[in-house]
């Protein structure tokens, strides 16, 4: 079974500066996707960024960037120029060919101004 | 062009009693996944519906059903409520069987409180 650890519950960060959140996880498949979440107060679930595990290249999207270890089951989120936006939920998320995609238990950040 | 749609946002039910939460896919998805997060938790996956029919069920108990209509839209059941039902319930919506890479997009939810 497929699982997914972010061992950091908080993190708080000041604003403009840099924070990586963590995230490994464990699955004897080869070909997956790996997601970053993030949930603001309102509980809607938004896609920040994914990964394909046959994609070497870190993907990135303006201000977000992960850092995939694919043999270390390694997916770390790195938030540049942190903004008071982006104090929210960060859930970790991985799925595999059959369709469940399988959350971490989240890690709550904190952008201090 | 709407999103994924759910209601009701919020209910309250009484434990024993039995509740129906709704699902609008966003406009040309055709799958549609539930999950049930606790509180302080991250999401877990109740099923998936594709083509009408369960696709993958996670770990969850019999009491939890669905349906998934022909025009995609879906509807949570769960039976025989226990306190611990108590939970954002969430719907996804993507295009075709969800191993394809195509972004899955969220609802806001349905909070279910049982007393």
């Amino acid at each position: 079974a497929q699982t997914v650890t972010q061992s950091q519950p908080e993190m708080s960060v000041q604003e403009a500066e840099t924070v990586t959140l963590s995230c490994t996880y464990d699955t004897s498949e080869n070909n997956y996707y790996l997601f970053w979440y993030k949930q603001p107060p309102s509980r809607q679930m938004i896609l920040v960024i994914r990964q394909e595990a046959y994609k070497q290249q870190n993907a990135t999207e303006n201000r977000f960037s992960v850092n995939f270890q694919k043999a270390a089951k390694s997916f770390s989120l790195k938030i540049s120029d942190s903004q008071l936006g982006d104090t929210a939920m960060y859930f970790c998320a991985f799925m595999a060919r059959d369709g469940d995609m399988r959350f971490g238990a989240g890690t709550r950040l904190t952008v201090k101004p | 062009d709407a999103g994924v749609t759910q209601s009701p946002t919020h209910l309250i039910k009484t434990r024993g009693q039995q509740v129906t939460l709704r699902c609008s896919p966003k406009s040309g998805h055709d799958t549609v996944s539930w999950y049930q997060q606790a509180l302080g938790q991250g999401p877990q996956f109740i099923f998936q519906y594709y083509e009408e029919e369960e696709r993958q069920r996670g770990n969850f108990p019999d009491r939890f059903s669905g349906h998934q209509f022909p025009n995609y839209s879906s509807e949570l059941n769960v039976n025989a409520l226990l306190l611990g039902d108590s939970a954002l319930y969430l719907c996804a919506s993507s295009l075709a069987l969800a191993f394809s890479g195509n972004t899955i997009y969220f609802g806001e939810g349905s909070w279910l409180t049982v007393v």
